[in-house]
């Protein structure tokens, strides 16, 4: 079965500290890959893709993945945390070949708390 | 450019009503798809329309569940005779005509609650 772990409920750093949010994936062949972030009662944003190239992807508000092929991870990482920073992260993957029809497969989600 | 919309915000059923939740996609988005976020789970994706197609419904409930994307106006969600189980937040999500991989751009949600 194809799934997205996030084995982290909740991620806690201080302002200005470096922060990773991890993910993992178990999905056949070469997934897209997708980070983003829900605010209270609101939907979600987009923060960042990988499709191929570079394994480092850089998106909005300074934040960037790193996609490990050999690991099947794509951690989130931003190396000076702000509390403004503070929401829930989602992770997912869209499945990539014939018969895909573009639908995300989402991890549960990490709540990240940045405190000052 | 306005974005995805999505109404109501909340809604409010009883046991055994009918729910229907709208979705105008992003100008210029031909592809809407539905999920549904549980309490304190991640999105699951339920289905997958183009204008006047259904092209993958897999994360529908067989019963009781229905979609559609007319030609003209929103997509709709329906839920039948819905129950307490229902209860959840349902995303909408558009992205343009297929070329490359495209995001999905999500709408701030329709919060269902069944009494």
């Amino acid at each position: 079965a194809q799934s997205v772990a996030q084995p982290e409920d909740q991620v806690n750093v201080a302002e200005g500290n470096p922060l990773t949010v991890k993910c993992t994936y178990s999905v056949s062949g070469n997934p897209y890959l997708f980070w983003y972030v829900q605010y209270p009662n609101r939907g979600l944003q987009f923060l960042l893709k990988y499709i191929t190239g570079d394994n480092l992807v850089k998106g909005s508000y300074g934040f960037e993945a790193e996609f490990n092929k050999s690991q099947t991870s794509f951690h989130l990482k931003k190396p000076s945390a702000l509390v403004s920073d503070s929401a829930l992260y989602f992770c997912a993957v869209s499945p990539h070949g014939s018969g895909n029809t573009g639908k995300l497969i989402f991890g549960q989600g990490t709540t990240l708390q940045v405190k000052p | 450019n306005a974005g995805v919309m999505q109404n109501p915000r909340h809604l409010v059923r009883r046991r055994g009503q009918e729910a229907r939740l709208r979705c105008s996609p992003m100008k210029g988005h031909s592809h809407v798809y539905w999920y549904r976020q549980l309490p304190e789970e991640g999105l699951k994706f339920m289905v997958y329309l183009q204008k006047e197609n259904i092209i993958d419904e897999s994360g529908m409930p067989k019963e009781r569940f229905s979609a559609e994307f007319p030609k003209e106006g929103p997509s709709i969600l329906r839920i039948q005779q819905v129950v307490r189980g229902d209860s959840a937040a349902y995303f909408c999500a558009s992205s343009p005509p297929a070329q490359g991989v495209n995001e999905q751009f999500f709408g701030p949600g329709t919060r269902l609650t069944v009494l």
